[in-house]
């Protein structure tokens, strides 16, 4: 089966660090991205990670660790604009099909 | 520039209707995918396109007709659809379908059927 958990919601602090956590069970596994997604616009590309490990961009960093089958997406010195939902996605078989956790909504707060 | 370009923004139909949903992307994409989202809820795939042939159809209705005239476009046709299938239909795009592929979305039509 495919199934990937992500927490429903967090709320965060203007300035400050959250981690959202991604844990997947999927019958295959070449890579996972994360999206962000403002209510009623298209899913915007985050990060990918196909080897274990960090990818840092900025203010944004994705870990992964394949054995565990678990990611997370770290924000730092979080903004109002970031307040939007996050999408993790694992790509799962061949012709780059993408399977979408239920998302995030991340509310930052003054 | 990664920008795919969806019309219309928004559409109406009946459900005896007919109408398409349009999709173009000019960043030598050979790879092109129609998703669908219902509110609050993540994308689910519909289609793949790979060098302009359908890859991928996870099942769907056959009142969802997808068609993609050349590497640049990729058309939805819709035909008696119903109420439940009203949702936002996004299109998406990437270079090839291997692995470390980023698809890129459009912004999306929302389609309301009455």
């Amino acid at each position: 089966g495919q199934n990937i958990d992500q927490p429903t919601e967090m709320t965060a602090t203007e300035g400050a660090i959250v981690q959202i956590n991604c844990t997947y069970q999927t019958s295959g596994f070449n890579g996972l991205f994360w999206y962000q997604q403002h209510a009623g616009e298209a899913p915007t590309f985050l990060s990918y990670n196909v080897l274990d490990g960090l990818e840092e961009k900025g203010r944004f960093s994705s870990f992964l660790s394949r054995s565990k089958g678990y990611s997370y997406l770290l924000l730092k010195e979080l903004q109002m604009k970031d307040s939007a939902s996050y999408l993790c996605a694992v790509r799962s078989g061949g012709y780059n099909k993408l399977i979408f956790g239920a998302g995030t909504r991340l509310a930052v707060h003054p | 520039d990664t920008e795919v370009t969806q019309t219309p923004k928004h559409l109406v139909m009946g459900m005896t209707n007919k109408k398409s949903l349009k999709c173009e992307q000019h960043m030598g994409h050979r790879a092109m995918y129609w998703y669908k989202q219902k509110a609050k809820k993540p994308p689910e795939l519909m289609f793949v396109y790979s060098y302009e042939k359908l890859s991928i159809n996870e099942s769907v209705p056959s009142r969802f007709s997808p068609e993609c005239p050349n590497s640049s476009l990729l058309n939805l046709h819709l035909h008696a659809l119903q109420p439940e299938d009203s949702a936002l239909y996004l299109c998406a795009s990437s270079q090839g379908t291997g692995v470390g592929n980023t698809i890129y979305f459009g912004e999306g039509s929302w389609l309301t059927v009455v």
